[in-house]
């Protein structure tokens, strides 16, 4: 069964630390990954996306990591902000329909001052 | 450049009663999907259109009917509205749909209650 699953389920740091939240997927085939940001009450934003062929893509401090022998996604966040307190969402492209498009549940970031 | 707009943002209907969800977007994008986002699960597909006079189900469809007369026009329709349907609704397109490499970019949403 495709599925996409993410950890952790919620996450509390400082701001100005750094974290890595993770994605693994048994979507097939593959097509291709994206990190999408979703602030609470707003739709979801894309951050990245990797196709099979791409192993890292940064978008200012984040930066997505894929390894699709392992089907292993990560995204890193670099110097943390308040404002990156949101929901991080891993969504996995199989195969040439939008129906094959699998969303993970998310993680749920909270960032303290 | 309004991107994908959702309206309403906000709505509360009662057991039995339909409506519709709109959502127009400008970018002149082929793909339209609408899903639906429940707590503690992922976003999960109802429908998507690849092309205006196109449509398909997706994971979810029972209960929702949708039409694409237009490229820029994506409306669900709720027949008969159930408890089972209240959720968050986001409306989302994209230049060739999620496989072509291309982001979705979605509608800010609208919060639907059937009490």
């Amino acid at each position: 069964k495709n599925q996409v699953e993410q950890s952790p389920q919620s996450l509390i740091i400082l701001e100005g630390k750094n974290c890595t939240l993770q994605c693994n997927y048994t979507v097939s085939p593959f097509s291709n990954l994206r990190w999408y940001k979703q602030d609470t009450g707003r739709g979801p934003v894309s951050l990245t996306i990797m196709t099979f062929s791409e192993n890292t893509k940064s978008n200012g401090r984040y930066t997505a990591t894929l390894d699709a022998d392992t089907k292993q996604s990560s995204l890193h966040i670099t110097a943390s902000q308040l404002s990156d307190s949101a929901s991080y969402i891993c969504v996995v492209s199989g195969g040439n329909r939008d129906d094959k498009i699998i969303f993970g549940k998310g993680t749920r970031l909270h960032i303290l001052p | 450049n309004a991107g994908v707009t959702q309206t309403p943002k906000f709505q509360v209907l009662k057991t039995g009663q339909s409506m519709t969800l709109q959502c127009a977007q400008d970018m002149n994008h082929e793909y339209m999907s609408w899903y639906r986002q429940d707590p503690g699960m992922g976003l999960r597909l109802i429908h998507y259109s690849v092309g205006a006079g196109i449509t398909d189900q997706g994971e979810v469809p029972n209960g929702y009917n949708v039409s694409r007369s237009t490229t820029e026009d994506f409306p669900l329709r709720l027949l008969s509205a159930a408890p089972s349907q209240t959720s968050v609704y986001f409306c989302a397109s994209s230049y060739k749909g999620g496989q072509g490499g291309y982001g979705y970019t979605f509608g800010s949403g609208t919060r639907l209650t059937v009490v």
